[in-house]
């Protein structure tokens, strides 16, 4: 069935370093992928997007690269910084579905200072 | 108002109990969209909306689950008679196309079913 999963539930590392969160998907159809942080007791907020005619994007301190060949989607931050610490979901929206999002479990990300 | 607007924040329910979730989405946005989030998971599609019509809800779990949004702003999700497999964070988003982008999430109610 349809499926967004990721590869890592959690990922520790110092601040300063550079942090790469992984995504698996599995529908071929799908034609928009996004990434959202959130914080605890927040609903998730807008990173980066991607669409499937790219391969890569960059934000401000953020890429996201897209792997269409064997449907794989990550999302790096630079210079990781305390306040990066949330949980990362990647989301696909498949095409001719409407609005509709597919979720991953996501991976917590914890920065240490 | 400046974003999507949910209330309750947190509500508790005795199992059996019927409730209501409200969301305010971002003033002329088109689109509405329900999930929900259990402890530990991302969130899942429950249903959507364009204006006033139900295009979607393919993602409410049972006929206890009913969604609304009569005059195409403010929607209400209702669940009649709580269960404890209920209990979990149920996300309002909103968008100003029927699409993916330009979505804004508000922050949840969190629902807890005792």
């Amino acid at each position: 069935g349809e499926s967004v999963g990721l590869h890592l539930p959690t990922l520790s590392v110092q601040e300063g370093d550079n942090s790469i969160i992984n995504c698996a998907y599995s529908n071929s159809a799908s034609d928009y992928f996004i990434w959202y942080k959130q914080e605890s007791g927040k609903g998730p907020q807008f990173i980066i997007d991607i669409r499937s005619n790219m391969d890569k994007r960059q934000g401000q301190r953020v890429t996201v690269l897209l792997n269409k060949t064997v449907k794989h989607l990550s999302l790096q931050i630079a210079a990781t910084q305390p306040g990066d610490s949330a949980v990362y979901f990647c989301a696909e929206n498949i095409y001719n579905q409407g609005g509709k999002l597919i979720f991953g479990q996501g991976t917590e990300l914890s920065v240490k200072p | 108002g400046a974003g999507v607007s949910q209330s309750p924040r947190y509500k508790v329910a005795k199992r059996g109990q019927d409730v209501a979730l409200r969301c305010d989405p971002i003033s002329g946005h088109v689109s509405l969209f329900w999930y929900q989030q259990a402890l530990g998971q991302g969130p899942e599609f429950l249903t959507y909306f364009q204006n006033e019509a139900q295009l979607d809800k393919s993602g409410l779990p049972s006929d206890r689950f009913f969604a609304e949004r009569p005059e195409g702003s403010v929607s209400t999700l209702k669940i009649q008679r709580t269960q404890q497999e209920d209990s979990a964070v149920y996300l309002c988003a909103s968008s100003y196309t029927g699409f993916s982008y330009g979505y804004t999430f508000g922050s949840g109610t969190r629902l807890t079913v005792v």
